[in-house]
C-alpha cells in the first residue's frame, strides 16, 4: 500500500504556481520523499526527490515540512503541458524486497486551465 | 542519448498465449523493474532485478515470467496465466536498488488480450 495521502484532483490556471500537497504522517528517518508525474499513455517521469532539506531543480521545487510529515510540490508556473498525474512517494533505498522499490498510489490529477 | 526502450507500444494477442514484451536501456543500470497499471490505477510492481541473472517477484508476479541475461535487456513474459492481461506495461531502471536516484521509465507498451 502506498504510504502517502494526496488529493484525488487539483486545478490551476496556466502561468500560477501549482501547488500540490502529499502528507506522509508514518515517514521513516531514513525515507526519501520522491515525485514523478505522468502524461497521458506515457511512462512516469521523474521531477525531484528530497530527504529533509527543500529542494528545487529546473522542473519544480519540493518544499518538506520540519517534522517531515508532509510536503508540497511547487511547479512556479504552470503550462498546459503540466497537466498530468502527480505521484508523491515515501521510499528508503535501504529497505530490502520489493517495499524498497517505488510504490505508486493513485497520485493527483493536476488539470492546468487556460 | 541515453534511455530505456519498450517494444513494441501496441500488442494484441489472443487469450491463451504467451507475449513477451521488450525492454532495453543503455544507461548502464544495474537495477530494472516491471510495472503494471490499469486504467486510473497507481503502478504495481510485477519483478524487479538487481543485477544480471538475478530477479525478484514484486507485488503481483504471478503468471508473469521474465529473465535477465544482459544487463541491457529485462523481457517480460505474460503466460496463458496471467487471468486479466490486459493493461499498460511500464519498464523502468535505476543505478542500482540501493541508490536514492529516481527511476527511468519507457514509454510503455499497451496488450490487448481478444
Amino acid at each position: 500500500d502506498a504510504k502517502t495521502t494526496q488529493p484525488t484532483s487539483m486545478d490551476c490556471a496556466e502561468g500560477r504556481a501549482a501547488n500540490l500537497p502529499c502528507n506522509h504522517s508514518t515517514i521513516s528517518g531514513n525515507e526519501y520523499v520522491y515525485w514523478y508525474r505522468q502524461i497521458h499513455s506515457q511512462g512516469p517521469q521523474y521531477i525531484i526527490h528530497g530527504l529533509k532539506n527543500n529542494e528545487t531543480n529546473e522542473m519544480a521545487s519540493l518544499i518538506i515540512t520540519e517534522d517531515r510529515k508532509s510536503s508540497t510540490l511547487i511547479l512556479p508556473h504552470a503550462t498546459l503541458r503540466d497537466t498530468a498525474v502527480y505521484y508523491c512517494i515515501v521510499r528508503s533505498p535501504l529497505e530490502g524486497g520489493s517495499q524498497g522499490n517505488l510504490i505508486f498510489g493513485k497520485g493527483t490529477k493536476l488539470s492546468v486551465k487556460p | 542519448d541515453g534511455g530505456i526502450t519498450q517494444s513494441p507500444k501496441y500488442l494484441f494477442r489472443k487469450e491463451g498465449q504467451n507475449v513477451t514484451l521488450s525492454c532495453e536501456q543503455n544507461l548502464n543500470h544495474d537495477a530494472m523493474y516491471w510495472y503494471r497499471q490499469d486504467p486510473g490505477q497507481g503502478l504495481r510492481l510485477i519483478y524487479y532485478s538487481q543485477i544480471v541473472n538475478d530477479f525478484q517477484k514484486g507485488d503481483i508476479a504471478e503468471g508473469y515470467s521474465v529473465s535477465r541475461e544482459k544487463k541491457e535487456s529485462f523481457p517480460l513474459t505474460v503466460t496463458s496465466a496471467q487471468k486479466n492481461p490486459t493493461a499498460f506495461y511500464l519498464c523502468a531502471s535505476s543505478i542500482d536498488l540501493g541508490s536514492s536516484t529516481g527511476y527511468t521509465f519507457g514509454s510503455g507498451t499497451r496488450l490487448t488480450v481478444v
